[in-house]
């Protein structure tokens, strides 16, 4: 069974772009997180979305938004990129996207801001 | 204060020693924890998944759960150096939808 896939693996951006990330979950998978982990702050909840649906938000500024498809794939988009947005951005999915903690993980994208 | 804490370490120890992790965390609603790894350039992947407090044991490694001191760990038996990685405890209240909240991470270094 094919993981949690992320495009592009590696990316570098300059201040003031903005950047589009992709993930494509487990077969079957509905539910799709976004962390972002920077070495200060650790792993922090972005969003997550179920059935095309955003169901929960952490505390990130409007500039952070992601979508997710019919067929369960999400996006997630980072407008007017600032130096603080570096960081590895990963995307994990879950069969149902109960609280339990069975997330699988992608191997992320590591965001580059110049 | 952070919601859970956790020592970034490094922790170095010789193969076939006893590893300790542990976190505190401060939410007295959190009531699923768990412990993944994560490798250098990979993601994490789920270790250990604990609900409420008590113990839990899955080959060489055993979480256990302290919620009246608001405190978990994970214990290493055997350590091998393909076990020296990131562990990051998380944990979440069981409302809401996969939200985890992290602990930064602990290098472990287990040499040969």
């Amino acid at each position: 069974k094919a993981g949690v896939t992320q495009t592009p693996r590696y990316l570098i951006k300059t201040r003031g772009q903005q950047v589009t990330l992709s993930c494509s979950p487990i077969s079957g998978h509905r539910s799709v997180s976004w962390y972002q982990q920077t070495p200060g702050q650790g792993l922090q909840f972005l969003f997550e979305y179920f059935s095309e649906t955003q169901r929960n938000k952490g505390n990130f500024p409007g500039r952070f938004s992601g979508r997710q498809f019919s067929n369960s794939r999400s996006e997630m988009n980072v407008s007017t990129l600032e130096l603080g947005d570096s960081a590895l951005y990963l995307c994990a999915s879950s069969p149902s996207g109960g609280n339990t903690g069975e997330l699988f993980f992608g191997e992320g994208s590591r965001l580059t801001v110049l | 204060q952070k919601e859970v804490e956790q020592d970034p370490g490094p922790l170095s120890v010789p193969e076939g020693a006893i590893v300790s992790l542990n976190c505190t965390y401060s939410n007295s609603a959190f009531q699923y924890f768990m412990w993944y790894r994560q490798y250098s350039r990979k993601g994490p992947e789920l270790l250990m998944y604990t609900y409420s407090s008590g113990n839990k044991e899955d080959g060489r490694f055993t979480a256990q759960v302290d919620k009246s001191s608001k405190y978990i760990s994970l214990f290493i038996r055997d350590s091998q150096p393909s076990d020296s990685a990131t562990y990051l405890c998380a944990m979440s209240v069981g409302s809401g939808y996969s939200t985890l909240t992290f602990g930064k991470g602990t290098m472990l270094l287990v040499s040969p």
